[in-house]
């Protein structure tokens, strides 16, 4: 069964720190790996994609990184700030056939980010 | 067109009423998607759209479900004889899906559903 588990389940964390966000997956056939950030109320924002080839991406202050032999992601936020407090959810995609994919979710991490 | 757009943003209905969402994907997407979230969970897939085919639906697409995208556009949700249960925020994505490009599905601000 495709599968997608995030670690922890909620962080809170001081403004200024930085924290790691873990995603283990079971999705085959893999086809690539995103971060979204999901503002309370509204819809997921796409942060990086990563392919199987790829072991990290960066966004600014966000670096995600993929270790596809044990099936494994994390998320580093870094310095953080008041606006990062979100959900971080990680979503794996399987290739159907040809360019169709389907998407598996995580139940995101609740980041909390406080003064 | 800067995005997904999705109309309401949140409905309040009594429990049996019908209600309706509607959604405007990205100029030109071929594909839409409707997911359900509830607190504290991941999107859970409910449908998607290629162009005006309606492709695949999920179990958790009951009998009083129904979607529709007519002219390959613009998509409604409708939920008939509402439950508690249906209480929830509806996504909506749309992405581009040609050959030899790699799909990003682009979502929605979602419409928050409330069943009294």
């Amino acid at each position: 069964k495709n599968q997608v588990e995030q670690s922890p389940q909620s962080l809170i964390i001081l403004e200024g720190k930085n924290c790691t966000l873990q995603c283990n997956y079971t999705v085959s056939p893999f086809s690539n790996l995103r971060w979204y950030k999901q503002d309370t109320g509204r819809g997921p924002v796409s942060l990086t994609i990563m392919t199987f080839s790829e072991n990290t991406k960066s966004n600014g202050r966000y670096t995600a990184t993929l270790d596809a032999d044990t099936k494994q992601s994390s998320l580093h936020i870094t310095a953080s700030q008041l606006s990062d407090s979100a959900s971080y959810i990680c979503v794996v995609s399987h290739t159907l056939t040809g360019t169709a994919s389907k998407l598996t979710f995580g139940t995101g991490t609740r980041l909390q980010v406080t003064l | 067109d800067t995005g997904v757009s999705q109309d309401p943003r949140h409905k309040i209905t009594k429990r049996g009423q019908n209600v309706t969402f509607r959604c405007d994907p990205i100029s030109e997407h071929n594909r839409l998607y409707w997911y359900r979230q509830t607190l504290g969970q991941g999107p859970e897939f409910l449908t998607y759209f290629q162009n005006e085919a309606q492709l695949e639906k999920s179990r958790l697409l009951s009998d009083r479900f129904s979607a529709e995208r007519p002219k390959g556009s613009f998509s409604t949700l409708e939920i008939q004889r509402t439950e508690q249960g249906d209480s929830a925020m509806y996504l909506c994505a749309s992405s581009l899906v040609t050959s030899g490009l790699r799909e990003t599905q682009y979502f929605g601000p979602g419409t928050r559903l409330l069943v009294l």
